[in-house]
């Protein structure tokens, strides 16, 4: 079984440009997350996906952060404009609910620098 | 507000004994917690989980301690090999909840050959 795909790997914009980032998920996983993982901290949910739904945005900066899921399957997060603090490691992770756990699984991640 | 906490960031231990990783948590929702494993330029790889209704459970060389009561949880790894070198995550949900993982900061272990 294939894992969580993200793309880029890496990528390095100045503050104010836009970036977009893609992850695709496990087969069959209803469930997509991202999250941001600063340096030397544990990761944090940007956003939570039921299908093409939002299930928890609680916690994304919706002033400059969007994020879509328009098929179900593959999800892009977009940040516009960049601020030198978005700076981090943006992971998807993808589950399928109704197993009763939560086990998530992650995709490599991308790492943004911001300069 | 860090509602998962791990106090230490680091731990060296020699090949062969125990390593044991402590994480600590606030909310008294959880009930359901998750060690992760990080190796760098990869995602974390889930390991081993808990339910709150348990107190211990073990998968090979891991175990997992819970004490509800302390807020309190704790990940054995007998005997530690140099491959357990990456850094160890804890998190937590609430299983009736949004599936919402909250993770602590970390802890890298280095286990010496």
């Amino acid at each position: 079984e294939a894992g969580v795909a993200q793309s880029p790997r890496y990528k390095i914009i100045e503050k104010r440009q836009s970036v977009a980032f893609w992850c695709n998920p496990i087969s069959g996983h209803a469930t997509l997350y991202w999250y941001q993982q600063i340096l030397g901290q544990g990761p944090k949910l940007l956003i939570q996906f039921q299908n093409n739904g939002v299930v928890d945005d609680s916690q994304l900066p919706k002033d400059r952060f969007s994020a879509e899921r328009l098929k179900g399957v593959d999800s892009t997060l977009k940040i516009q404009p960049a601020k030198l603090e978005d700076s981090a490691v943006y992971l998807c992770a993808s589950s399928r609910p109704g197993q009763g756990t939560d086990t998530q699984y992650f995709g490599p991640g991308t790492r943004l620098t911001v300069l | 507000d860090q509602q998962v906490k791990q106090n230490s960031p680091s731990l060296s231990v020699q090949e062969g004994r125990i390593s044991i990783l402590n994480c600590d948590y606030t909310n008294s929702m959880f009930d359901y917690f998750l060690w992760y494993k990080k190796y760098p330029a990869e995602g974390p790889t889930f390991l081993i989980s808990i339910s709150s209704i348990k107190d211990k459970n073990e998968d090979g060389r891991f175990t997992v301690f819970l004490n509800k009561s302390a807020k309190h949880l704790s990940l054995h790894i007998v005997p530690s090999q140099p491959g357990d070198s990456a850094v160890y995550f804890c998190a937590a949900s609430v299983l009736s909840g949004a599936n919402n993982l909250f993770f602590g900061t970390g802890t890298r272990l280095t286990v010496i050959p």
